[in-house]
């Protein structure tokens, strides 16, 4: 079983519709992460939390919002999504006494139509 | 601003010879460094970090790095490709000044092993 489990791991939707991204893992890391990753653009952090209480915007986090329901599970949802929000997004988690290695999930698919 | 560069959309080399993969960051203090590589349908796989001591850090598959200090660099390394070595391949940064363990990831380079 994955340490990082997405899903859905493909979904396509409509524009303007609400959908959900859910997150869970099993290493015990305490920071989370969701990323997108475009062609050409690498990937782009959208938000972080470094722990339950914690919830920070990341570089592109217009049109998202996150939810972190326990330590071990971090939701992405797009409210009204939208065709350029088409992408592979990725959660990952991180621990300090890993030496932050940031380690991902197998990602989601989402397409918006 | 904090940047990582990976200079190459892709890389062809034929099977059995070396490869290098190039990255170059502009990050101040001492971060950290990181390799990761994406198979297709896939997730990043962890491959290889340099956080401090001997230049050269060997990791997963083979692989290897080595960390140039004064050039910022840290070029991913084989000796001998595989044709099974063909990825998508990131370098990425994690600052440690702020002390916020973000990441700031390469665009990707994709290795293409000929054989």
């Amino acid at each position: 079983d994955a340490d990082v489990t997405q899903t859905p791991r493909n979904r396509i939707t409509k524009t303007g519709k609400r959908i959900m991204l859910e997150c869970s893992q099993t290493k015990g890391h305490d920071r989370m992460y969701w990323y997108r990753q475009d062609p050409g653009l690498g990937l782009r952090l959208i938000y972080y939390s470094f722990d339950v209480k914690d919830i920070n915007k990341g570089e592109i986090s217009d049109g998202y919002s996150v939810s972190r329901q326990a330590q071990a599970k971090f939701s992405l949802s797009l409210e009204s999504a939208i065709p350029n929000q088409t992408a592979l997004y990725f959660c990952a988690t991180s621990d300090k006494t890993t030496g932050n290695t940031i380690y991902f999930g197998e990602g989601s698919w989402l397409t918006v139509v | 601003a904090q940047s990582v560069a990976q200079p190459e959309d892709q890389v062809n080399v034929a099977e059995g010879n070396p490869l290098t993969v190039k990255c170059t960051y502009s990050v101040s203090g001492n971060p950290y460094l990181f390799w990761y590589v994406q198979y297709p349908n896939r997730g990043l796989q962890f491959l290889l970090k340099y956080i401090t001591g001997d230049n050269l850090v060997k990791g997963s598959y083979g692989f290897e790095a080595e960390f140039n200090k004064s050039q910022t660099s840290f070029h991913l390394k084989k000796p001998s490709a595989l044709v099974s070595d063909s990825a998508l391949y990131f370098c990425a940064v994690s600052p440690t000044t702020s002390g916020t363990y973000k990441y700031i990831f390469g665009t990707g380079t994709r290795l293409k092993v000929l054989a």
